[in-house]
């Protein structure tokens, strides 16, 4: 099955500064690549999004770059305030029974913006 | 808004217990999805369905059922519960497709004794 890495496990910036996270795949039928913040005792919620046919994407203060060929991808936060302080997920996601695609998450990155 | 509502934030129960978590989304969605949390381990998907009365293993279904009766429920049931199974669980729904958001509830810690 899918196999999804995700480094690193913490990230502490200050405030102002910018924050990557790295993530790899295993499985190259794998063309969604959705990204996950959770804040303290919320569930996650979908922050941005690539398909495999797109490099990068761009929504104001956060990036995500995809790297097919060598199945990596990243997620770029610039400007860093307190708020962006949560978990982080990356997943890859392909086909299943049904037509749907099940993502396969990774471990999460624990960000910490200092301000 | 989407909203997926889990009965219970929080659960605390003893070895042997059955144990039920109930999920409810009202968006109409064709896919529910029960995720286990742990630290260092991310999301692992224990098991989804795709429709009523259909359902798929996850990763790691062992100990775990589910019951997908009507749409907009989508059941997780422990038969014999063991503090292995201590953790945060997460359900969430989505529209069928290729990819497409996951709508998360906000969890149900559960602690078993």
């Amino acid at each position: 099955g899918e196999n999804v890495e995700q480094h690193p496990s913490t990230l502490s910036v200050q405030e102002g500064d910018s924050a990557v996270i790295k993530c790899t795949y295993s499985d190259s039928a794998s063309n969604y690549f959705p990204w996950y913040k959770q804040e303290l005792g919320k569930g996650p919620q979908l922050i941005i999004d690539i398909r495999s046919n797109v490099g990068e994407k761009k929504d104001q203060r956060i990036a995500v770059t995809l790297n097919k060929t060598a199945k990596h991808f990243s997620l770029h936060i610039t400007e860093t305030q307190p708020e962006d302080s949560a978990v982080y997920f990356c997943a890859a996601s392909k086909g299943a029974p049904g037509g749907s695609y099940i993502p396969t998450f990774g471990r999460g990155t624990s960000l910490i913006v200092h301000p | 808004d989407v909203k997926v509502t889990q009965s219970s934030r929080y659960l605390v129960k003893r070895t042997g217990e059955k144990v039920f978590l109930e999920c409810v989304q009202d968006m109409d969605h064709e896919n529910m999805f029960w995720y286990r949390q742990d630290p260092g381990l991310g999301l692992r998907l224990i098991y989804f369905s795709y429709d009523v009365k259909m359902k798929e293993k996850g990763d790691i279904p062992e100990g775990y059922s589910v019951s997908r009766e009507k749409k907009e429920r989508f059941s997780l049931i422990l038969e014999s519960a063991s503090t292995n199974q201590t953790s945060m669980y997460l359900c969430a729904s989505r529209l069928p497709g290729r990819g497409g958001e996951l709508f998360f509830g906000e969890g149900s810690r559960l602690t078993v004794l």
